[in-house]
């Protein structure tokens, strides 16, 4: 399968700082790129869709301006976690769909962010 | 909006029984069901996919069955192995032109040596 990769894949911070994940198609190029959040033992709750070039979609509930994302190319998507507090520690998973009407997914490797 | 129902919730079989884990959905326009493996640590990982034209596929120990009447379907492994434990997500999909999976709450398996 497709091969997607996310960076870093654990990262502690400070309160009150912002933390960037990086997602990378690398050997495909994914118009459209997921972004999504695990609790511990929960399943994954999509948080936004962005799609290159265009400002992303955010899934209800989720803070446009607390969690910033970038899809400036077709094989880079960034998720930006603003002004982190301890509650949004969490795994951030991304994943990356290839081409126009294809629908196979294929996800990173996840980011665990702890916030201290 | 399309609602993901999974069970069991954890599965315990010895090494080399089979497994099942069954997924009901409520939207009848959904139309793409992947399953995923999520090791601990680690992102999930695409293992088997059906679309709502196919009944049933198959990939060596791996198969997925489809009853869109019923709306539901099931992943079945045959003759487990330990690396097969993992927690197992099933997902419908019921966007033509994007991705849009609810996810169900997954299936933690353990396969006993």
């Amino acid at each position: 399968g497709a091969v997607v990769s996310q960076h870093p894949s654990w990262v502690i911070c400070k309160s009150g700082t912002s933390v960037k994940i990086e997602c990378r198609s690398l050997d495909f190029q994914a118009t459209t790129m997921f972004w999504y959040r695990q609790f511990p033992k929960q399943s994954l709750m999509l948080m936004a869709t962005s799609n290159e070039g265009s400002k992303a979609t955010y899934e209800q509930g989720v803070e446009k301006d607390k969690f910033l994302i970038n899809h400036a190319s077709l094989t880079l998507s960034t998720l930006t976690v603003t002004s982190a507090h301890p509650e949004d520690s969490s795994f951030y998973i991304c994943s990356a769909q290839a081409g126009t009407g294809g629908r196979e997914a294929f996800f990173g490797q996840g980011t665990r962010l702890t916030v201290v | 909006g399309e609602n993901v129902e999974q069970h069991p919730s954890t599965l315990s079989v010895q090494e080399g029984d089979s497994a099942v884990i069954k997924c009901t959905y409520s939207d009848s326009a959904s139309n793409y069901f992947p399953w995923y493996k999520q090791e601990l640590g680690k992102g999930p990982q695409l293992i088997i996919d059906i679309r709502s034209n196919v009944g049933e596929k198959k990939d060596q120990r791996i198969a997925v069955t489809l009853n869109k009447t019923a709306k539901h379907f099931s992943l079945h492994i045959t003759e487990t192995q330990p690396e097969d434990s993992a927690v197992y997500f099933c997902a419908a999909s019921f966007d033509n032109y994007g991705q849009n999976f609810v996810f169900g709450p997954g299936t933690r398996l353990s396969v006993l040596p």
